[in-house]
């Protein structure tokens, strides 16, 4: 079956630009989280979409959104811009079922680079 | 808030000895989850411990989840050029609203 699908690989923006970044998880699976991870650094914890719902959500400014469509689809985006917001994005897709989650399935992630 | 303390943060080995990680839990987890990330990849996941106590083995790999449900760890026996990579634990508290607590990782470095 098809993985986790993250479009674009790489993206360079300026300072102050806004970026959209698009995840398609496996067919299925309703969760889908976003993570930023910087060089050296863990995974830090973006958000959570469940059914088109925001179900978690990390210690993020206000210019870091995103959202999931019907088809489980997500999107996250960051306005405005900064140096220290290059990173490589990372989103993962899960099956769940009740409390239960059956594992986290990553996509390649985007690379965004801000100059 | 809850966390999840991993360490130690980087392990140095020369190839053929042993490799653990360990993560403590400041609450009781429902689960634990253990994940690969290869240099310039992504993580993948490995497996999920639920029971208290419970010990689950794939090839060289030996997972652990504590009685209390609190602590695990990830064994490796004789390590290959092919584990290198970080580690990471994530547990699932049981009033965490399904959200994944993850910790930072531990990097296997094998000497040269």
């Amino acid at each position: 079956k098809a993985g986790v699908t993250q479009t674009p690989r790489y993206l360079i923006k300026t300072r102050g630009q806004q970026v959209t970044l698009s995840c398609s998880p496996i067919s299925g699976h309703r969760s889908v989280s976003w993570y930023q991870q910087t060089p050296g650094q863990g995974l830090q914890f973006l958000f959570e979409y469940f059914s088109e719902t925001q179900r978690n959500k990390g210690n993020f400014p206000g210019r870091f959104s995103g959202r999931q469509f019907s088809n489980s689809r997500s999107e996250m985006n960051v306005s405005t811009l900064e140096l220290g917001d290059s990173a490589l994005y990372l989103c993962a897709s899960s099956l769940v079922a009740g409390t239960t989650n059956y594992g986290y399935t990553f996509g390649s992630g985007t690379r965004l680079t801000v100059v | 808030g809850q966390q999840v303390m991993q360490i130690p943060q980087y392990q140095h080995v020369q190839e053929g000895e042993d490799f653990t990680t360990y993560c403590n839990s400041s609450t009781t987890l429902s689960n634990i989850q253990w994940y690969k990330q290869r240099p310039g990849g992504h993580p993948v996941f490995l497996i999920q411990l639920v029971k208290s106590g419970e010990v689950k083995k794939q090839k060289r790999l030996t997972f652990q989840f504590g009685e209390a449900k609190k602590n695990s760890s990830l064994h490796i026996t004789a390590t290959q050029t092919t584990d290198v990579g970080t580690y990471f634990c994530a547990g699932l508290g049981r009033d965490s609203n399904y959200q994944l607590i993850w910790g930072a990782g531990t990097k296997l470095i094998i000497k040269p």
